[in-house]
């Protein structure tokens, strides 16, 4: 099973700041499987970006990702206050599992 | 558009058998691989199994002993049985649409449309 390890485990952010979260494999995982997921308090995650840097449908262009390898990257350009909440990176390459999840709060 | 709504006791004893359905609506339940996932309270999330619109199913190995998933398509529904649960197994309990994500080489499971979540508490 891959171990996902997401850092820092809180950012504390203003609005309109760039917000990078990490997303490290314990081992290699090929770009496809790597996913990015946002949520709310009270409310199911929702998929932000697949196959490493790929936005889902009706996400805004100021969340991307990157990365490759054992490294990933969730960028978000400029934050609005809609986007203060948890991020989870999921992988399915071997089984399928969640990082711990990077929470983005308001400084 | 397609919801997915969880259905199920929200208490079961220690030792008992967690059961839960989740309705399809507003789409089909063919073509599509359907999850389900848990998030203890205040905790992250966790993969516990799918099961293919065909009945083919695969389960989370740390769970596998203990969960089984299946389907009635006629209904729109699919279940989730989880056998000799604990207090470990209090959790919200998702059910999630995977579509199949595809670029030219390769597919991924991940989750496009999901359930608002069920409490299930496990007492003794």
């Amino acid at each position: 099973e891959i171990v996902l390890t997401q850092s820092p485990g809180t950012l504390s952010l203003s609005p309109g700041e760039r917000a990078t979260l990490s997303c490290r494999a314990s081992q290699r995982v090929d770009n496809t499987h790597l996913a990015w997921y946002q949520q709310k308090p009270g409310q199911p995650p929702r998929l932000l970006i697949y196959g490493a840097s790929s936005r889902a449908t009706g996400i805004p262009d100021r969340f991307s990702g990157g990365g490759s390898g054992t490294d990933f990257t969730l960028t978000i350009s400029r934050l609005e206050p809609e986007d203060f909440a948890v991020y989870y990176c999921h992988q399915d390459a071997d089984s399928l599992t969640f990082g711990g999840g990077t929470r983005v709060e308001i400084k | 558009q397609v919801q997915l709504q969880e259905s199920g006791p929200g208490l079961v004893k220690s030792s008992e058998t967690l059961s839960l359905t989740c309705t399809v609506s507003g789409g089909s339940i063919n073509s599509y691989y359907w999850h389900w996932i848990r998030q203890p309270p205040g905790k992250g999330l966790e993969w516990i199994g799918y099961i293919y619109y065909t009945g083919t199913t695969t389960y989370n190995p740390s769970l596998e002993s203990r969960v089984s998933i299946s389907m009635d398509t006629s209904k729109s529904q699919f279940s989730l049985n989880l056998n000799s649960v604990t207090a470990a197994d209090t959790a919200v309990y998702y059910c999630a649409r995977d579509p199949l994500f595809c670029n030219s080489l390769r597919c991924s499971h991940d989750y496009d449309i999901w359930g608002q979540g069920t409490m299930v508490t496990v007492s003794s």
